[in-house]
């Protein structure tokens, strides 16, 4: 079993439609959580950080983490053109752990216009 | 600022031949990493530094993969020799290991896609 699951998609919507991208861990010891975003034949990079349990929101974005489930989830809201891209997200330990990510295989998002 | 530099971009090579990634992270970043990202997956830690010092190299194929980050600044990463399935991405990104996870962002590079033959 992988430490995080997400499912690959391919996810289509229509332009202004609410996204929901979602993963599982099964590692109780995370505690940082984060989405990135990579667009096609470039590096990812980070859209939303979050620490407990709870929402978080920037923008559009709105960042969910129920630790009791094992579940983390990210909205978008109003989703443009430019969005399309692979949404990743990933978990690591805390500070005094092993520092370095463990992600989950990308949902890729196609929005149409 | 300027984000983390790689090259080459794009490398294809023949198995078993040897091939080596080069990485120069954001200025004062004392933590580099490399991943590796196979099509399909996400990135999977192949080797962490903290300044010049590895800090987990434990799922590097140490019989292929080296790296090393001489004068902890720029990084190398090499294979040798190569094999089909290290056909991927490979990601070098950088962190400026401080005390809080806010501080401890990993931002990455476009990345050097490798084919082997």
């Amino acid at each position: 079993q992988k430490e995080v699951e997400q499912d690959p998609g391919p996810l289509s919507v229509p332009e202004g439609a609410i996204v929901s991208l979602n993963c599982t861990y099964s590692n109780s010891a995370f505690q940082y959580f984060m989405w990135y975003r990579q667009y096609s034949r470039k590096g990812p990079e980070l859209l939303m950080y979050t620490y407990s349990s709870g929402n978080k929101e920037d923008g559009r974005f709105t960042a969910q983490v129920d630790k009791s489930s094992k579940y983390i989830s990210l909205f978008i809201r109003d989703s443009q053109p430019s969005d399309s891209a692979t949404y990743l997200c990933a978990m690591s330990l805390p500070l005094t752990g092993r520092r370095a990510l463990t992600f989950g295989s990308g949902t890729r998002l196609q929005v149409q216009p | 600022e300027a984000g983390v530099a790689q090259s080459p971009r794009y490398k294809i090579i023949e198995k078993r031949q040897s091939v080596a990634f080069w990485c120069n992270p954001i200025s004062g970043h004392a933590t580099l990493y490399w991943y590796q990202q196979i099509l399909g997956q996400g990135p999977k830690l192949l080797i962490q530094f903290q300044n010049n010092g590895v800090v987990d190299d434990s799922q590097l194929p140490k019989d292929r993969f080296s790296a090393e980050r001489l004068k902890g600044v720029d990084s190398t990463l090499k294979i040798q020799p190569a094999k089909l399935e290290d056909s991927a991405v490979y990601l070098c990104a950088s962190s400026l290991r401080g005390v809080t996870r806010s501080t401890d962002t990993q931002y990455f590079g476009p990345g050097t896609r490798l084919t082997v033959l």
